[in-house]
């Protein structure tokens, strides 16, 4: 199994650019999220969705937004970047019901100029 | 909303010392997860807890649950340089939200 896969791992963006970060898992989980992770500041979550057409917000939505068309993708969208977005993306599912381990992604580093 | 208190932020121990991190909600938790991350890597899932006084271990950690289900602990016995990395734990307060705690940053020196 893939697991999560997140694309692309490496982006450069100038600001006010808009860019799309990609999730996918292929393990039928229902719950799926974003987290960023700044260098002190651990791992935040920015939107999580618990099915196909359901998202809400987490601790640091602001500048994110999130769609859940299909169980396998959750896809992240900056419309204008800016700098204080620099950081490492993760992406991370779980099977709901399960109360188990979130699966996470390798990351995507996005750097705005 | 809740907040995850993490201490220390930093460790550095001399191989075969001991290590641990604690871990601080400020609300009342389902149950606790922890990982662990790897330098570069991502977050690999270790252990979830709990029960109330929930005491678990795997080799040389030991991973605890306190009573009132707000703070938690791993302890790593005699630790070793593939123990290096960042351990997190991550409170579950039953509204779906995952929430990380700032971690703790340890380095072995062999």
């Amino acid at each position: 199994n893939a697991g999560v896969t997140q694309t692309p791992k490496f982006q450069v963006l100038k600001t006010g650019q808009s860019m799309t970060l990609q999730c996918a898992q292929d393990m039928n989980h229902e719950y799926m999220s974003w987290y960023r992770q700044d260098p002190g500041m651990g791992l935040r979550l920015i939107h999580y969705s618990v099915g196909a057409g359901i998202t809400d917000q987490g601790e640091v939505p602001n500048g994110y937004n999130v769609s859940r068309s299909t169980t396998e993708d959750f896809p992240l969208r900056l419309l204008s970047a800016a700098p204080s977005q620099t950081s490492v993306y993760f992406c991370a599912s779980h099977k709901m019901g399960a109360a188990g381990e979130l699966f996470f992604g390798e990351g995507s580093r996005l750097t705005v100029l | 909303g809740q907040q995850v208190m993490q201490i220390p932020q930093y460790q550095h121990v001399q191989e075969g010392e001991d290590f641990t991190t604690y871990c601080n909600s400020s609300t009342t938790l389902s149950n606790i997860q922890w990982y662990k991350q790897r330098p570069g890597g991502h977050p690999v899932f270790l252990i979830q807890l709990v029960k109330s006084g929930e005491v678990k271990k795997q080799k040389r950690l030991t991973f605890q649950f306190g009573e009132a289900k707000k703070n938690s602990s791993l302890h790593i016995t005699a630790t070793q340089t593939t123990d290096v990395g960042t351990y997190f734990c991550a409170a579950f307060s039953g509204t779906y939200k995952y929430i990380f705690g700032t971690g703790t940053r340890l380095k072995v020196l062999a």
